[in-house]
């Protein structure tokens, strides 16, 4: 079974810290991507990662960086936080070229910006 | 502009009956469909899917359904039971590999015993 973890499940941040969000797959996926989920606006995608040191912005990268040193640990980036950034964050992975393109998630870290 | 849409945010019905969550994309180039369900304080877990070259797929008490002329989707549940009650996610996909999926915003099942 492919297994995704997430460092931290529970988070509470004050403003303008760095936070450093772990993500590690155990399934040796190529591909690795970071969501936050929001009421009622669904998993919108902040970033994602096709190999080793390559980064792709989403659909909100703004506030976020990214780092990916080896193939099975990601890492999401809020360098200076900010309370709108209070969120659900989830990691998944894939395998590349999977026609199937089944992402796996994941539990989630809840973050909290005060 | 949304790819993917999910228009009911909500849906209720009772234990034991049928439910019928609803999926639009605009994008022609989608060709693979996936449902994932989330549980709070849980990730996304992947429940089923179905490619472009077929209409109906099902596993168990889920089928989906996929009516490319009108880019419509839809998942059955039958019958409902409380443990369904979730938020339901469509993804679509336009090629295999490297693209991210595309996301609805998600419609929150609630099943009433």
């Amino acid at each position: 079974d492919v297994k995704v973890t997430q460092s931290s499940r529970y988070l509470v941040k004050r403003t303008g810290e760095k936070v450093f969000l772990e993500c590690v797959q155990d399934m040796d996926h190529e591909n690795m991507f970071w969501y936050r989920q929001d009421p009622g606006l669904g998993l919108r995608l902040i970033y994602f990662s096709y190999d080793v040191k390559m980064k792709e912005k989403g659909d909100i990268p703004e506030g976020y960086s990214v780092s990916r040193e080896k193939k099975e640990r990601f890492s999401l980036i809020l360098e200076s936080a900010s309370t709108n950034q209070t969120s659900m964050y989830l990691c998944a992975s894939s395998l590349q070229a999977s026609r199937k393109d089944e992402q796996f998630f994941g539990p989630g870290t809840r973050l909290t910006v005060l | 502009d949304q790819q993917v849409k999910q228009n009911s945010p909500s849906l209720s019905v009772q234990e034991g009956r049928i439910s019928i969550l609803n999926c639009d994309y605009t994008n022609s180039m989608f060709d693979y469909f996936l449902w994932y369900k989330k549980y709070p304080a849980e990730g996304p877990t992947f429940l089923i899917s179905i490619s472009s070259i077929k209409d109906k797929n099902e596993d168990g008490r889920f089928t989906v359904f996929l009516n490319k002329s009108a880019k419509h989707l839809s998942l059955h549940i039958v019958p409902s039971q409380p443990g369904d009650s979730a938020v339901y996610f469509c993804a679509a996909s336009g090629m295999s590999g490297n693209t991210p999926l595309v996301f609805g915003k998600g419609t929150r099942l609630s099943v009433i015993a």
